[in-house]
This record gives structure tokens, sequence and C-alpha cells, in this order.
């Protein structure tokens, strides 16, 4: 089954300790992306990757990092999280760069 | 640069009811416009697209035209039912020679009640 995946679901944090998200999609997908969900903003685009060692930033990626050493997989670090920083996090990849994107079933933070 | 607006919510209908969501979008070049929906407790998933003017995309009883003179890409399902009932994002991406761009709009919760 297509899917992709996104660990953990919810995550309940402390201000400055590092935490990752993983995103793992089994879809030989190119592109790889994560978004932040808020009330009133919609979803804005935090990196994204065009492939394998290529990554780039979106709107918003102060804060955040990311790597994509394999194809499938795509985590995004947050190496001091801050109260801003809690949201609804989404994790989508596409074939290649402009197309139909698939989603991650998202995950919850809050950064206390 | 390019950019999406959609109409803000809520909005609550009974069932049977017709839909209509706005969005209308800029752009400096041609691009492909999106209809995501999110159900509750899930993430995104496509709901229609198109690609140049003048295209429909359907799906699920829903539609939407791509009208360039407009620029708009309105949502429209002429019969709701108790299962619409999620958040309906806007999207368009911009694939250029030398740029880049996706935007989606703050989306709109959609509650019909039966």
């Amino acid at each position: 089954e297509a899917q992709v995946t996104q660990n953990p679901r919810y995550l309940i944090t402390v201000t400055g300790k590092k935490l990752t998200v993983t995103c793992s999609q089994n879809m030989n997908h190119e592109y790889m992306s994560w978004y932040r969900q808020d009330p009133g903003l919609g979803l804005r685009q935090i990196y994204y990757s065009m492939n394998v060692e290529v990554t780039d930033k979106g709107d918003v990626p102060e804060g955040y990092k990311v790597s994509r050493k394999e194809k499938r997989n795509f985590p995004l670090i947050l190496e001091s999280p801050s109260p801003n920083q809690t949201s609804l996090y989404f994790c989508a990849t596409s074939p290649y760069l402009g197309e139909t994107q698939y989603f991650g079933p998202g995950t919850r933070l809050l950064v206390l | 640069g390019n950019s999406v607006t959609q109409m803000e919510g809520p909005v609550t209908l009974s069932e049977e009811a017709f839909l209509t969501i706005n969005c209308t979008y800029t752009a400096t070049g041609y691009p492909s416009l999106f209809w995501y929906v999110q159900y509750p407790g899930e993430g995104l998933q496509l709901l229609l697209k198109a690609t140049k003017a003048d295209d429909k995309g359907s799906n699920k009883g829903f539609e939407a035209t791509y009208r360039k003179e407009t620029t708009s890409f309105h949502l429209e399902k002429g019969s709701v039912q108790v299962s619409d009932s999620a958040v309906y994002f806007c999207a368009l991406t911009y694939l250029g020679p030398n740029d880049y761009k996706l935007s989606f709009g703050a989306g709109t919760t959609v509650t019909v009640r039966a």
C-alpha cells in the first residue's frame, strides 16, 4: 500500500530539547516537503527536497533543519524548539516538483 | 508573486444544499491549481486539480473550473452530504524555468448538518 508515514503522531516537549520528526514514503517519489498548519494561516512550507542530498528553504524555515540522505526518508529536526513552533506538521511527497502531493497523517507538536 | 486567496469560513450547511467556496489566485505565469480536502484527524488529500486554463477538475461530485480571465478556481458541489464536512484548501504550484512557487490558501471549514 502506497503511504507516507510520520512519527511520532503526537509529541509534547520542553523549550530547547532537540527533537526529530521522521517522514518515510514507499512510493519512490523524488519530491518531499514539510509543512506546518496553524489556524487562520493554512499550510506554510518549511523545507522541500527535490532529490537525495538536494534540499531548499520554503517560506518558514527558521528554527528547522532537514536532511535527505535516502530517497524514502526526509526527517525534520528542531535543534532548539520554542513555543512558537507548537503546530501541526505534515510531510508530503510527489513524483516530481509541482505535481499532486500525498500527505502524511500529521504530527501534533506542543512545545512548553 | 504567486499566491491564492480563498473564502473564509466557517461555512455551515444543511444536507443537500449547494456549496461554493471561492478561490482566487495571483500568478506571474501559468500555475496548476488544486483543491485538497482534510477530513477530521487526517492529512490532506487531493480532491481535484486543473493544469491549464478552462480545464475543469471533478471528483466525488465536486467541480472547479480554471478561469484565467477571472483568475479563479471556485469549488462547487450541487448537493452536499454530512460526509463532506471537512476543511478545504485551494492551492497552486508554479514551475518556471528558474522559479518554483507553491502556495496554499488558509482553508475553509465546512460543516454539513443532517
